[in-house]
């Protein structure tokens, strides 16, 4: 089975421009998940949908990130515009209800 | 505060050899105990669940306790390919996780 896809796999932008990261969770799973990793702060929630719905985007850091997730097998986190801080690896995973969540292999983003 | 802490490590050790990580949180009202291991440059992965009873995988034995809250991780028999990072992560009564930053370890020949 395929597992969670993400991508791009790597993306390296100008500070201003808008970044759009993309994510296909895997069939069946009903949640999924995006999440931020640097070194500093470790991996950080932004937000999560059960059923295609926003459940807590309490993580999302403000205005200049947006997640959807119009159906069940696609979502997207966007920044616009990027600024150097953003940089980090990005995560999607997904799981059914409350059981084991699995992760993509990331996008490694940098803005310079 | 973070709710989960752990040490950042590394743990240098040599292969043969037993370690432990034990990690803490915050949040009494947690309900679900994982370790997640991380390779390098990889994302992370499910290596248990923690229950209150204990749990054993082969090498890998998880523990929780809920009054301390408190959990750890022994590995016996250290083998070079358990190098990488161990991910506390504890869980809500909903789906959301928090993950610590976790603690490398570094098993050496």
């Amino acid at each position: 089975d395929a597992g969670v896809i993400q991508s791009p796999r790597h993306e390296v932008t100008e500070m201003g421009q808008e970044v759009t990261l993309r994510c296909k969770p895997i069939s069946g799973h009903n949640s999924l998940f995006w999440y931020r990793q640097t070194m500093m702060r470790g991996l950080e929630l932004l937000i999560y949908f059960n059923n295609n719905v926003p459940i807590d985007d309490s993580g999302m850091p403000e205005d200049r990130f947006s997640a959807k997730m119009p159906n069940a097998s696609f979502s997207t986190l966007k920044i616009q515009p990027s600024e150097p801080r953003d940089s980090a690896v990005y995560f999607c995973a997904s799981s059914r209800l409350a059981d084991t969540q699995y992760f993509g292999p990331g996008t490694r983003l940098t803005v310079l | 505060r973070k709710e989960v802490e752990q040490d950042p490590g590394p743990f240098n050790v040599p292969e043969g050899a037993t370690v432990a990580f034990n990690c803490t949180y915050s949040n009494s009202a947690s309900q679900s105990f994982f370790w997640y291991r991380q390779d390098c440059r990889k994302e992370p992965k499910l290596l248990m669940s923690v229950y209150s009873s204990g749990n054993e995988d082969g090498r890998f034995t998880a523990q929780l306790n809920r009054a301390s809250q408190y959990i750890s991780l022994l590995i016996r028999d250290s083998k070079l390919s358990d190098s990488a990072t161990y991910l506390c992560v504890v869980g809500h009564n909903t789906d959301k996780l928090i993950f610590g930053t976790g603690t490398r370890l570094q098993v050496f020949p």
